[in-house]
């Protein structure tokens, strides 16, 4: 059966800490892989995306992130948080036409 | 400004009141969608449509009726909803599967 994991529910960091976010799939194709981010209150906006070619995709400020399939693994990183990326997020996996399967998301808490 | 706009931001129903929630999108984009947003729980799939057409119903209770006359707006139709119902409902559009959702900022519903 197609699943998205994410494996951490909270994650708090401090500003200007790294940060990785854990996503990992099950899906019998390749899949395309999404990282999505949604504000309190508001819907979810496309952080990147991964369809094909290099393995390490960049999205907006500053995110990138890494599919790995020996691991099935498309981890999100950040090298510096900044106080505005406190958010949920998340992954998710194109399961066929149209059709995704989300992640249950991860709530980033970012210390001052 | 999304690019998929969503009316209304919130709403408070009664269990035998009949109301509607509209999405509305001038993105060109072939695919209209509903999901579901609740607490503690995976995004939920409800009805997605294809050139107007309805191809996924993720075994969605009756009391939700899904519209779409035409690519660019999508309805869901409610009545004599339960207080379970009450989630944030987003709507989101795409193109092709492998391009990403544009989600709408979402209705929150309060069923009373």
């Amino acid at each position: 059966a197609q699943s998205v994991t994410q494996p951490d529910i909270h994650i708090t960091v401090s500003e200007g800490a790294s940060l990785e976010l854990r996503c990992n799939y099950s899906y019998g194709a390749t899949p395309y892989l999404f990282w999505y981010v949604q504000s309190p209150g508001q819907g979810l906006q496309l952080l990147l995306k991964y369809f094909s070619g290099d393995t390490l995709v960049k999205g907006n400020n500053g995110f990138e992130a890494e599919f790995n399939r020996s691991q099935s693994s498309f981890n999100l990183r950040k090298p510096s948080v900044h106080w505005s990326d406190a958010a949920e997020y998340f992954c998710a996996v194109g399961a066929g036409t149209y059709k995704y399967i989300f992640g249950t998301g991860t709530r980033l808490k970012v210390l001052a | 400004e999304t690019g998929v706009t969503q009316t209304p931001r919130h709403l408070v129903m009664g269990m035998t009141n009949k109301k509607s929630l509209k999405c509305e999108q001038h993105l060109g984009h072939n695919a209209m969608y509903w999901y579901k947003q609740s607490a503690k729980k995976p995004l939920e799939l409800m009805f997605v449509y294809n050139f107007k057409e309805q191809t996924e119903n993720n075994s969605v209770p009756s009391r939700f009726s899904p519209e779409c006359p035409n690519s660019s707006h999508l309805f869901l139709h409610l009545h004599t909803l339960q207080p379970e119902d009450s989630a944030l409902y987003l709507c989101a559009s795409s193109q092709e599967s492998g391009y990403g959702y544009t989600f709408g900022s979402g209705t929150r519903l309060t069923v009373v």
